[in-house]
């Protein structure tokens, strides 16, 4: 089965400052990737998703993401981040066998 | 509205005990999916369900069993032998790429 890593376990940022937030995959297939969100206390939101196509996916809230297969890495990105981003962060990967994984989470505090 | 509704919100349990909790979806989606999500490590899959009357194993099955007699039914037990059950259980169900995950179920054991 597909495994999912997260670099990061919690990272602190300021207001406005930029946010990357890694995520590799081990699979050598076909697989869809996934950015969740879950915010305290609610459940998770869906950021964005990959399938096919263009590699840079745009997602909800000003985020994106990178898709570069020869790295296996599934990076979220956003320009200038807010403090209503504080949440935790998780990459999923669903590969052709149908089953999604996700990573451990990342959590991302952004002090005002 | 179409959803996933998990119930109860929060269970308690003595230990020893088994305990079912619900999973029910309108979605007409075919796969349905539990997940457990402790602090640090996310969620970890224990079961799935692609079709009814078939169901496999995740990652971290044992302690846990499951039925999917109806499709839009996929209830998750929770046994006597699962040794660290306190956590956060989230359903989901999917069609084609469109996952849907509900609002989550906390047990606690005491």
């Amino acid at each position: 089965a597909q495994s999912v890593s997260q670099h990061n376990h919690h990272v602190i940022l300021s207001e406005a400052a930029s946010l990357e937030l890694g995520c590799n995959y081990s699979y050598g297939g076909t697989v869809n990737l996934f950015w969740y969100v879950q915010y305290p206390g609610q459940h998770l939101q869906l950021l964005l998703k990959y399938f096919s196509g263009d590699p840079l996916v745009k997602g909800i809230k000003g985020f994106e993401a990178e898709f570069i297969k020869s790295k296996f890495s599934f990076n979220l990105r956003k320009p200038s981040v807010q403090w209503s981003d504080t949440a935790e962060y998780f990459c999923a990967v669903n590969a052709d066998n149908n089953d999604m994984r996700f990573g451990a989470g990342t959590r991302l505090t952004v002090k005002p | 509205d179409g959803g996933i509704t998990q119930s109860p919100k929060y269970l308690f349990r003595k230990e020893g005990q088994n305990v079912t909790l619900s999973c029910e979806q309108n979605l007409n989606h075919d796969a349905m999916y539990w997940y457990r999500q402790d602090p640090g490590q996310g969620l970890r899959l224990i079961y799935y369900s692609q079709i009814v009357n078939d169901f496999q194993k995740g990652d971290i099955a044992e302690g846990y069993s499951v039925s999917r007699e109806k499709k839009e039914s996929f209830p998750l037990t929770v046994t006597s032998a699962q040794k660290n059950p306190t956590a956060f259980y989230l359903c989901a169900s999917r069609r084609g790429n469109g996952y849907t995950f509900g609002s989550g179920t906390r047990l606690t054991v005491v």
